[in-house]
C-alpha cells in the first residue's frame, strides 16, 4: 500500500513562529504537493513539486514556502506563521501524468494563535 | 483555468438507500481526468471513482457509479444501499489529461443515518 505520512497530525503554534510542516512518501513519486482544506472552500494547491528541487507555486503560495531535497520528503514552510494559516494542510504524491492516482496524507490541523 | 462547483454543502441519506452527489465543471480541455474523493471523519483522502472523458462508459465500482455528461460538463456519483461506513466528505476533482494536478471542488458533507 502507497503511504504518505505527514509527521504532525496537531500542531499549536504562535504567530509570528517559523513552522515546518513534513511529508513522507515511500512509492517513489516524482510529484508532491502541499494543500490547504478550508470549510466550504475544498482543497486548494499550495505548492507542488515534480522533481527534486524543482517547485511550482499552486493557487495559494503566499505566505509559504518549500523544500524537496530528496525524492521522498517534501516540507512545507511557514516563514512567519499567522492567524489566518489555521487550516488543516494534506501532503499527497503521485506518479506523472494521465490521470495516474494521487494519494494523501493524513492532514496535519495547524493552529496557530 | 479549471473550476470545480460542488452545490450541496450537505446530504443526509438512510441506510441501504440512495444518495447521488452533483458536480460540475469548467474547462476548455477536451482530454482530461475527473474524481471523486472520499474523506472520512480519519481525515485520510481515499479515491473512490476515477472517468476519463474521453471514455463515454460512465465508471462504476462496487455500489458507487458516476453520471458523466461531458457536453453539460457534468460528474454526479450515486452512491447505492448507502452504508454508515460511507458517512464522509466526498470531493469531486479535475485533472488535465497531460497534467498531474488536481482542482477540487468545495466538498459535499455526506451523513448516512441508521
Amino acid at each position: 500500500d502507497v503511504k504518505v505520512t505527514q509527521s504532525s497530525r496537531y500542531l499549536v503554534k504562535r504567530t509570528g513562529e517559523k513552522v515546518f510542516l513534513e511529508c513522507v512518501q515511500d512509492m517513489d513519486h516524482e510529484n508532491m504537493f502541499w494543500y490547504r482544506q478550508d470549510p466550504g472552500l475544498g482543497l486548494r494547491l499550495i505548492y507542488f513539486s515534480y522533481d527534486v528541487k524543482m517547485k511550482e507555486k499552486g493557487d495559494i503560495p503566499e505566505g509559504y514556502s518549500v523544500s524537496r531535497e530528496k525524492k521522498e520528503r517534501f516540507s512545507l514552510i511557514l516563514e512567519s506563521a499567522s492567524t489566518n494559516q489555521t487550516s488543516m494542510y494534506l501532503c499527497a504524491s503521485g506518479r506523472g501524468a494521465y490521470g495516474n492516482t494521487i494519494y494523501f496524507g493524513e492532514g496535519s490541523w495547524l493552529t496557530v494563535v | 483555468a479549471q473550476t470545480v462547483t460542488q452545490s450541496q454543502p450537505e446530504m443526509s441519506v438512510q441506510e441501504a438507500e440512495t444518495v447521488t452527489l452533483s458536480c460540475t465543471y469548467d474547462t476548455s480541455e477536451n482530454n482530461y481526468y475527473l474524481f471523486w474523493y472520499k474523506q472520512p471523519p480519519s481525515r485520510q483522502m481515499i479515491l473512490v471513482i476515477r472517468q476519463e472523458a474521453y471514455k463515454q462508459q460512465n465508471a462504476t465500482e462496487n455500489r458507487f457509479s458516476v453520471n458523466f455528461q461531458k457536453a453539460a460538463k457534468s460528474f454526479s456519483l450515486k452512491i447505492s444501499d448507502s452504508q454508515l461506513g460511507d458517512t464522509a466528505m466526498y470531493f469531486c476533482a479535475f485533472m488535465k489529461a497531460a497534467g498531474n494536478k488536481l482542482t477540487f471542488g468545495g466538498g459535499t458533507r455526506v451523513l448516512v443515518k441508521p
